[in-house]
């Protein structure tokens, strides 16, 4: 079967720095993208990565290791605002979309 | 550019009639259209894959004569929840993926939630 492993909830504070952690098993691999959702609203759209390595967009940065079929995403410098669900989603070789079940982050003051 | 927009955001229904949602790629032509259904504290859940000029390829569990997709044209795709029940109430949301993306990048409307008494 296909899966998609990440934690289902984290809990960081303001200022600081949270990893949030994806691991997969799909048929195929084309591509993994990170979503961030916040309450009540549909995903936007935070990167994607094909290639092994880090690719770093600001405060926000995704890690992936295609041989360990891992991926993470960075957030530093916390701010309230990045309350939300954290989705980690892989293409596979038939192009579809597997979607893990989202992070939700909760940010203390 | 890639903007892509629901319509209604919101409706109320009784149980047994039916809503119509509306999917519209703004500013690209969209080949493929991807329906969702999320319900609460639940990550998405794929409905149907729809393709322009094409019938729509649903998911196992979801029913092809309850959940109606129309795929007109590269710009718009329609949901149509037939004799809607309490237990179809869910925020549903809709994305599409544009024939120029090189890596089959999904844009999301901004989801319609569907409340059936």
């Amino acid at each position: 079967g296909q899966n998609i492993d990440q934690p289902t909830e984290m809990t960081a504070t303001e200022g600081a720095i949270v990893q949030i952690n994806c691991t997969y098993q799909t048929s195929g691999f084309n591509g993994l993208f990170w979503y961030q959702q916040h309450a009540g609203e549909a995903p936007t759209f935070l990167s994607y990565n094909v290639l092994d390595g880090l690719e770093e967009k600001g405060r926000f940065s995704s890690f992936l290791s295609r041989s360990k079929g891992y991926s993470y995403l960075l957030l530093k410098e916390l701010q309230m605002k990045d309350s939300a669900s954290y989705l980690c989603a892989v293409i596979n070789s038939n192009y579809q979309l597997i979607w893990g079940a989202g992070t939700k982050l909760i940010i203390k003051p | 550019g890639a903007v892509v927009s629901q319509h209604p955001s919101r409706v109320i229904c009784k149980s047994g009639t039916s809503v119509k949602i509306e999917c519209r790629s703004l500013d690209f032509q969209a080949t493929t259209m991807f329906w969702y259904r999320q319900f609460p504290k639940q990550s998405l859940m794929l409905m149907a894959t729809s393709n322009e000029g094409s019938k729509a390829t649903y998911e196992q569990g979801v029913e092809k004569d309850k959940f109606l997709i129309n795929h007109a044209s590269l710009t718009l795709s329609t949901l149509t929840v037939t004799s809607a029940h309490p237990e179809d109430s869910s925020f549903y949301i809709c994305s599409a993926s544009r024939l120029e993306s090189s890596y089959n990048e999904q844009f999301f409307g901004p989801g319609t939630r569907l409340t059936v008494l």
